[in-house]
């Protein structure tokens, strides 16, 4: 069965820093994969989607990698602010299984 | 204008008892789901529905059943609840299915007692 894997610790960084969140998979190679953040009591919000066949996908000071081979995504967030703190979540798109499948998200603590 | 509504946002109930959530999107998509989020934040999907079909019903005990009137509701109904049954439950609509971003409902809070 797939699995998706993200850091399950907080990362806590200092304003103005770049954020790195890590998010792996096992198994199948998926067709698309999201990024969504998630605030205490509220929904998952989409950020960005990057595709199979994309390397990179960048937004604002949002930045999103896709490595096949390395069967792994990362997710960059540039000169990050406070009002970044939250859970950040990937997810998966499997060719053939048509779900979501999400991972268990990070907490990013950004501090002033 | 919230774009996915769901009512309640909170709801305490005691075990053996039905209930149902509510859940209206107004952004005229095709493809509505229901995920459940645990306790460890895990948000797992439940169901989908692509213009009141039902797409994914995923191994989830039958006293759950979703109902979708119309392409712009689904509702999910629960019978007999169990402790286990405790979770945030968040709907989602998506414009063409899974391969299109998801937009969440705020959620509701479901505890069983």
């Amino acid at each position: 069965s797939q699995k998706i894997e993200q850091n399950s610790e907080a990362l806590n960084i200092q304003e103005g820093k770049t954020a790195t969140l890590t998010c792996n998979y096992t198994n199948y190679s998926p067709a698309y994969l999201q990024w969504y953040r998630q605030d205490p009591g509220r929904g998952p919000v989409f950020l960005l989607l990057i595709r199979e066949n994309e390397k990179e996908k960048r937004k604002e000071r949002l930045k999103v990698t896709f490595d096949t081979t390395l069967k792994q995504s990362l997710f960059h967030i540039t000169a990050s602010q406070p009002a970044d703190s939250a859970t950040y979540l990937c997810a998966l798109v499997y060719v053939g299984f048509q779900k979501l499948v999400f991972g268990t998200g990070t907490r990013l603590l950004v501090s002033p | 204008d919230t774009a996915v509504s769901q009512t309640p946002k909170y709801l305490v109930t005691q075990m053996g008892n039905d209930k149902s959530i509510k859940c209206e999107q107004n952004l005229g998509h095709d493809t509505m789901y229901w995920y459940k989020q645990d306790s460890k934040k895990f948000l797992k999907i439940m169901f989908s529905y692509n213009n009141k079909e039902l797409i994914i019903n995923e191994t989830v005990p039958n006293r759950f059943s979703p109902k979708s009137p119309d392409k712009a509701h689904l509702n999910l109904h629960i019978n007999s609840l169990e402790l286990g049954d405790s979770a945030v439950y968040f709907c989602a609509s998506s414009q063409e299915g899974i391969n299109e971003k998801l937009f969440f409902g705020s959620g509701t809070q479901l505890s069983v007692l």
